[in-house]
C-alpha cells in the first residue's frame, strides 16, 4: 500500500530564511504527488502538484517542490518565508492504478512556524 | 468561484448518539470525499463517492455511514459517538478523473462529551 512520511512534525524558521519541508513516499511506480497547506480553522488548499515531466514544479506564493525518483521524495521549498506562511503543510500521494484511483493518501503534516 | 459548505461548523454530541454531518459543493464536481483529521495523525479517508449513485468505503469506514443525496451533497453519519472523541471532519470534492487534486471545505469540529 502507498504511504507518505513527513519526518518533521514541527519546523521553525526565521522570517526571510529559506525553507525545506521533507516528504518521502512509498510506492514502486511513479506516483502523483501533491502539497497542501492548512491555515488555522480552515480546510486544505492546494499548493502544487506533480504528475510527470520536469521534476521541479512551481506552486503558489513562491513555493516549489522537487520530485526525486531515486530518493522517493518530494520536498517542498521556498527561498524566503514570510510570517503568513505559518501553517500546517501536508504532502499527499495518489497511485496510478490503471485509471481507477481517486484516493489521496496524506502524510501526518508538518507544522511550520515563522518567527520574526 | 465555487465553495464547499460544511454544516455544522461545530458539533457537540453525547456518547452513543447518532450524529450527521453535511457537505454541499457548487463546483459541479462528480466526486466527493469525507476525511477525518486527528491531531498528529494526518487525514484518513472515511468514505468517498465517485458519482452521484456511488459509495465507496475508505480506510476508516467502521463506525460511519455515508449518503450521496444528489450530485452536490454528501452526508456523513457517526453511528455511535465515542466518549471524549475529538476530531475534525473534512469534506472534499474533485472532478471525476483519477488522481485529481481535491478542493476542501473548512471542516466540522466534533467533540463528544
Amino acid at each position: 500500500a502507498q504511504s507518505v512520511t513527513q519526518p518533521d512534525a514541527r519546523v521553525t524558521v526565521s522570517e526571510g530564511a529559506s525553507l525545506q519541508l521533507r516528504c518521502k513516499y512509498s510506492y514502486s511506480a511513479t506516483p502523483y504527488l501533491f502539497w497542501y497547506v492548512q491555515y488555522p480553522r480552515q480546510g486544505l488548499q492546494l499548493l502544487l502538484k506533480y504528475y510527470s515531466g520536469d521534476p521541479v514544479v512551481q506552486g503558489v506564493n513562491g513555493f516549489e517542490a522537487e520530485f526525486s525518483k531515486s530518493n522517493s521524495s518530494f520536498h517542498l521549498r521556498k527561498a524566503s518565508v514570510h510570517w503568513s506562511d505559518s501553517a500546517v503543510y501536508f504532502c499527499a500521494v495518489s497511485m496510478d492504478s490503471g485509471g481507477s484511483n481517486y484516493k489521496l493518501t496524506f502524510g501526518k503534516g508538518t507544522l511550520l512556524t515563522v518567527t520574526p | 468561484g465555487g465553495i464547499i459548505t460544511q454544516t455544522p461548523k461545530f458539533l457537540i454530541g453525547q456518547e452513543g448518539q447518532k450524529l450527521t454531518l453535511k457537505c454541499q459543493q457548487n463546483f459541479n464536481h462528480d466526486t466527493m470525499y469525507w476525511y477525518r483529521q486527528d491531531s498528529g495523525k494526518g487525514l484518513r479517508l472515511i468514505y468517498y463517492s465517485i458519482t452521484e449513485n456511488d459509495l465507496q468505503k475508505g480506510d476508516l469506514s467502521e463506525g460511519y455511514d455515508a449518503s450521496r443525496e444528489k450530485k452536490s451533497s454528501f452526508s456523513l453519519t457517526v453511528t455511535s459517538a465515542q466518549k471524549n472523541e475529538m476530531a475534525v471532519f473534512l469534506c472534499a470534492s474533485s472532478i471525476r478523473f483519477p488522481n485529481s487534486d481535491y478542493t476542501f471545505g473548512s471542516g466540522t469540529r466534533l467533540l463528544v462529551i
